[in-house]
Order: structure tokens, then C-alpha cells, then sequence
């Protein structure tokens, strides 16, 4: 299968900005996702790129460059409620739903 | 509102009986798939259907099956568990075809299985 490397763990302040990156390998994935799952809840969707630049949503940023098999996810003036695990997951593509995920990245948040 | 649910949510069984978790979802979606997840490895998927009749074996598909007979249900049985297979099953379901939400997952609340 295709390898999706990411942290095990961040610690970041409340307020400040956190980046959380993905590796992967180049030939594996049309598009990333990440996700953010709380402590023993379902992962929610956080956000998808298939171009590469940066995604813009409120807090959180999305970017990916597919010819470097990276992507990040930016966090902004973090808060207590964001700390959680953030998975970055790929999809391969040409009409295949499957997702691929990474083990995950535990950040968290304090005062 | 569109939802996904699974059961049972918890559930400690012996090694060696047949367990069965259910999936239901009302999004109409066709895509559904079961992962499992336990520490140290993350998500990862099991078995998943691209619709009606239509099953397919993931990564760690060994001592699991599933059936589709309709868009709603994946049930995914444990035909004689091991311990080995203690860990938090996750449901989801997603949209096929060209779109903006096309491939995001939907997931369930997740059902906590033990095996002694």
C-alpha cells in the first residue's frame, strides 16, 4: 500500500499557530484529505485539495504540492477545543473511493 | 437530517462466537466501507461496497465478511473472533461521481469491540 507519513504528536500554545504536515509517496494519491477526530468520537471532514496552493477555510488552511508528495494543515489562533487528532488521508483516484490514511497527528492545546 | 449509525456501540464478546456490527446510512450513498482502528496503526480499511451486491476485501480483510443487499446496510461480521480483533470499528459511507463532496467520508459513531 501507499505510505502516509505524519507526527505522532504536537504540543502548541492557545492563540498560536500550528502547522501539521503529510508525506506521502508521489505515484500514490490524486487528492489529500484531512480529518480532526476528538477523543473518542468519529473523524469529521476538515478539508480536501486535489490542486496543489493553499485552501483557505476560517482557522484552518489546507496546502498541497503533488509533485513534492506533501501537504500540510495550517491551525490559526488555536483554541482548547482544537485539540485532537488531525489524519491526513489520500485517495487514489479514476473512480476509486478508497481513502488511505495516516496514523494521525495528537495535538495538543495548552494554556 | 442524513445520518450514519452504528450497532452496537460496545460490545465484549469471547473468542471463537460470530459477532455482527451493523451499518446504516440515509444519505442514499453508494459507497460504504469499514475500517478498523487501533493505536499505532490508524485507520484501516477492512472491506467496502461500491453498491448494491457489489463487496471488495481492504488492507486487513481476514476474519471479516460483509454483504450488500440494499444502498442502506453494510453489516460486517466477525465469523469466529479473536482477540486479535479487539479494536473501535468505524462505518462510513461516501457519494460516487464528479463533485465538490465527491469521496468525503461520512463516518459513524464507531463500535467498541472486545474479545476475551
Amino acid at each position: 500500500g501507499q505510505n502516509i507519513d505524519q507526527p505522532t504528536e504536537m504540543t502548541a500554545t492557545e492563540g498560536a499557530i500550528v502547522q501539521i504536515n503529510c508525506t506521502y509517496q508521489t505515484s500514490g494519491f490524486n487528492g489529500l484529505f484531512w480529518y480532526q477526530q476528538h477523543a473518542g468520537e468519529a473523524p469529521t471532514f476538515l478539508s480536501y485539495n486535489v490542486l496543489d496552493g493553499l485552501e483557505e477555510k476560517g482557522r484552518f488552511s489546507s496546502f498541497l504540492s503533488r509533485s513534492k508528495g506533501y501537504s500540510y494543515l495550517l491551525l490559526k489562533e488555536l483554541q482548547m477545543k482544537d485539540s485532537a487528532s488531525y489524519l491526513c488521508a489520500g485517495d487514489s483516484g479514476a473512480g476509486s473511493y478508497q481513502l488511505t490514511f495516516g496514523k494521525g497527528t495528537k495535538l495538543s492545546v495548552i494554556p | 437530517d442524513a445520518e450514519i449509525t452504528q450497532s452496537p456501540r460496545h460490545k465484549i464478546t469471547e473468542t471463537g462466537r460470530q459477532v455482527t456490527l451493523a451499518c446504516h446510512q440515509t444519505w442514499n450513498h453508494n459507497n460504504m466501507f469499514w475500517y478498523r482502528q487501533d493505536l499505532g496503526h490508524g485507520l484501516r480499511l477492512i472491506h467496502y461496497s461500491y453498491g448494491v451486491q457489489d463487496t471488495n476485501k481492504g488492507e486487513v480483510s481476514d476474519g471479516y465478511s460483509v454483504s450488500r443487499s440494499n444502498t442502506e446496510d453494510l453489516p460486517l461480521t466477525l465469523e469466529s473472533a479473536a482477540s486479535s480483533q479487539t479494536s473501535v470499528y468505524f462505518c462510513a459511507s461516501s457519494e460516487s461521481g464528479i463533485g465538490p463532496n465527491t469521496g468525503e467520508l461520512f463516518f459513524g459513531e464507531g463500535s467498541r469491540l472486545t474479545v476475551l
